[in-house]
């Protein structure tokens, strides 16, 4: 079974700098993986995805992420945050036989002024 | 874009009684998914099912039920409360495809209180 490993429980950044969220993942082959976001009050909303080709792949809102199979990682990346990425980040894995998602327990994002 | 209701946004029930939370979608998806998202824990899947009258238990199925009687609906069922399913629940939906490759789409959750 898959599983997925965000260790970071709350960043906080300043607006108009760079953000980064990790994201470790466990599963035997190649997974499907996922970047989601939730804002206050509110369901989650995908950002990206990836599930094969170029390991950089691009989101939503100017965020990207980079698959990196050597580190079993997905790191999300932003070059410059602004007010309105203050939210919950969650990293999802998922595989080829099997229609569920295992998710991680979440980063909570503050953007101080 | 893909529209998934929860009936309610809040909810309060007391220790025992049958809970039904239901959910709607308009995007004639085969796919539905019951989670319960607890802090540090992130989103734990409860049931989901991939047809009308099929489902299958997720990881955390103790406590609860399903109903998907039509595609667009799926409801999830307390047998009896505890105050342990206090929790926010999540209903998403997604179109069929290759095992997860389909992205879900998220309601906006009901958060649940029991008393």
């Amino acid at each position: 079974a898959q599983s997925v490993t965000q260790p970071d429980i709350h960043i906080t950044v300043s607006e108009g700098a760079s953000l980064e969220l990790r994201c470790n993942y466990s599963y035997g082959a190649t997974p499907y993986l996922f970047w989601y976001v939730q804002s206050p009050g509110q369901g989650l909303q995908l950002l990206l995805k990836y599930f094969s080709g170029d390991t950089l792949v691009q989101g939503i809102k100017g965020f990207e992420a980079e698959f990196k199979r050597s580190q079993s990682s997905f790191n999300l990346r932003k070059p410059s945050v602004h007010w309105s990425d203050a939210a919950e980040y969650f990293c999802a894995v998922g595989a080829r036989n099997d229609y569920k998602l295992s998710f991680g327990a979440g980063t909570t994002v503050t953007v101080r002024a | 874009d893909v529209k998934v209701t929860q009936s309610s946004r809040y909810l309060v029930k007391r220790t025992g009684e049958k809970v039904f939370l239901e959910c709607v979608q308009d995007m004639d998806h085969e796919n539905m998914f019951w989670y319960r998202q607890d802090p540090g824990l992130g989103l734990r899947l409860i049931y989901f099912s991939y047809d009308v009258k099929m489902k299958e238990k997720g990881d955390i199925p103790e406590g609860y039920s399903v109903s998907r009687e039509k595609k667009e609906r799926f409801s999830l069922i307390l047998e009896s409360a505890s105050t342990n399913q206090t929790s926010m629940y999540l209903c998403a939906s997604s179109p069929p495809g290759q095992g997860s490759n389909q992205p879900q789409h998220f309601g906006d959750g009901t958060r649940l209180s029991i008393l």
